[in-house]
């Protein structure tokens, strides 16, 4: 199953903002909700955003989320030295029927 | 509060068996679909399996299609994963995780290594 494309890498100083970009196809990002997570350095992901733009309770509206076709976008604004991080998308794909994560993001607060 | 512990993890040669378990507590765990989700050493995240509220719904990645079993027992809060005809490719962390949605897992678990080696 191919992943959904992410930048391997995106970089910013503190306070700035961030955008992660998330490409898929009609079949997964195109026809459903798309969620994003953040990964800290060895321990389970976090989910900030599902449903292309819902924050689970407690995520700070200092992360976004929006989708337009077949592409989704997570963004970061007021960045800090605690979002860096890996960051996902991941999303269901119909014609396969099963879940696709991204290739994955490294944020780097500069 | 959400609890997710995994189990079963540990050392196997290609082409062994193993089943993983992840004892739920703090939510319904009926009313939940589950997930499993794998982590290859310095890796991306990966979907492995998915299986509906009641068990009657099971979804895989292509690569674990006839090998890996998702099941569950509500009466016992566990989520399962038997893996057979293990490959040196399924070696990762394995994570247990709750859905609120298609992909969207709100609680994870802490994660069980699984490694497939001669």
């Amino acid at each position: 199953q191919s992943a959904l494309t992410q930048p391997p890498s995106v970089s910013a100083a503190p306070g700035q903002k961030v955008t992660i970009s998330c490409s898929g196809r009609s079949s997964n990002i195109g026809n459903n909700y798309v969620s994003w997570y953040q990964q800290l350095p060895g321990t389970a992901p976090k989910l900030l955003i599902y449903g292309n733009d819902r924050r689970p309770s407690g995520i700070p509206d200092r992360f976004s989320g929006s989708k337009s076709g077949t592409s989704a976008t997570l963004g970061i604004t007021g960045l800090q030295t605690g979002d860096e991080a890996d960051y996902y998308c991941g999303t269901w794909d119909s014609s396969l029927s099963a879940g696709v994560f991204g290739t994955g993001t490294k944020v780097t607060v500069l | 509060e959400v609890q997710l512990l995994e189990s079963g993890g540990g050392f196997v040669q290609p082409g062994g068996s193993l089943t993983l378990s992840c004892a739920a507590s703090g939510f319904t765990f009926s009313s939940y679909a589950m997930s499993w989700v794998r982590q290859a050493p310095g890796k991306g995240l990966e979907w492995v399996s998915r299986i509906s509220t009641s068990g009657g719904g099971t979804f895989y990645t292509d690569s674990v299609k006839g090998r890996f079993t998702i099941s569950r027992d509500n009466s016992r809060n566990t989520l399962y994963l038997q893996m057979n005809s293990l490959r040196a490719e399924d070696t990762a962390v394995y994570y247990c995780a709750k859905e609120v949605d298609l992909v969207a897992t709100i609680d994870w678990g802490q994660g069980t290594l699984v490694t497939v080696s001669s």
